[in-house]
């Protein structure tokens, strides 16, 4: 069936490194993909997007790899900040028509000082 | 330029009363969406209008009903709540390109729910 899932559902990283999450997705005939993050007490917020005709997509400081082989989305958040401490959720888009989307269960990231 | 508008912000119902969650956009958005997200979960779509006079079910639409009352508001009916429907409700909107291409949708701050 329908479904996105992430890996790991906390990451742990030091203030200044690199982050990755990861997400599966698998509905092979999803066309678009978000990454969004919550801040506690917040709605999504909007990070980043790709298509399917894509494979990588850079914004500020912040990465997003689509492997269509392996169903696969990674989010990479460079020089982790505290303020990127949230919960980071992937989403698909399973029909264009009507831009419903599926989300995952989320991870939290959490940045040590 | 709000955005995303949701009210109320907070709501304590007794099981078996109603209320309405209220959502207004003010982008000329056509689509409009309500989720639902419980603890540790991402979100559910309960419901969505993917333009103005046309609704459709999502995933869990059962307990609700909604109204796209123009294309700004679209709200969401609890008819008889339960304690199942505790949850903090999210409503977003999307614009739909010429080319159906789907874009970044704009989230709500939420509206959390709590059934005693």
């Amino acid at each position: 069936g329908e479904s996105v899932g992430l890996h790991l559902p906390t990451l742990s990283v030091q203030e200044g490194d690199n982050s990755i999450i990861n997400c599966a997705y698998s509905n092979s005939a999803s066309d678009y993909f978000i990454w969004y993050k919550q801040e506690s007490g917040k709605g999504p917020q909007f990070i980043i997007d790709i298509r399917s005709n894509m494979d990588k997509r850079q914004g500020q400081r912040v990465t997003v790899l689509l492997n269509k082989t392996v169903k696969h989305l990674s989010l990479q958040i460079a020089a982790t900040q505290p303020g990127d401490s949230a919960v980071y959720f992937c989403a698909e888009n399973v029909s264009r028509n009507t831009g419903k989307l599926i989300f995952g269960q989320g991870t939290t990231l959490q940045v040590k000082p | 330029n709000a955005g995303v508008t949701q009210t109320p912000k907070f709501q304590v119902l007794k099981t078996g009363q109603s209320m309405t969650l209220q959502c207004a956009q003010d982008m000329n958005h056509n689509s409009m969406y309500w989720y639902r997200q419980d603890p540790g979960m991402g979100l559910r779509l309960i419901y969505y209008s993917a333009s103005e006079g046309t609704t459709d079910k999502g995933e869990v639409p059962n307990g609700y009903n909604v109204s796209r009352l123009n294309k700004r508001e679209f709200s969401l009916r609890l008819e008889s709540a339960a304690p199942s429907q505790t949850s903090v409700y999210f409503c977003a909107s999307r614009v739909q390109k010429w080319n159906r291409e789907v874009d970044g949708y704009t989230f709500g701050s939420g509206t959390r729910l709590t059934v005693v």
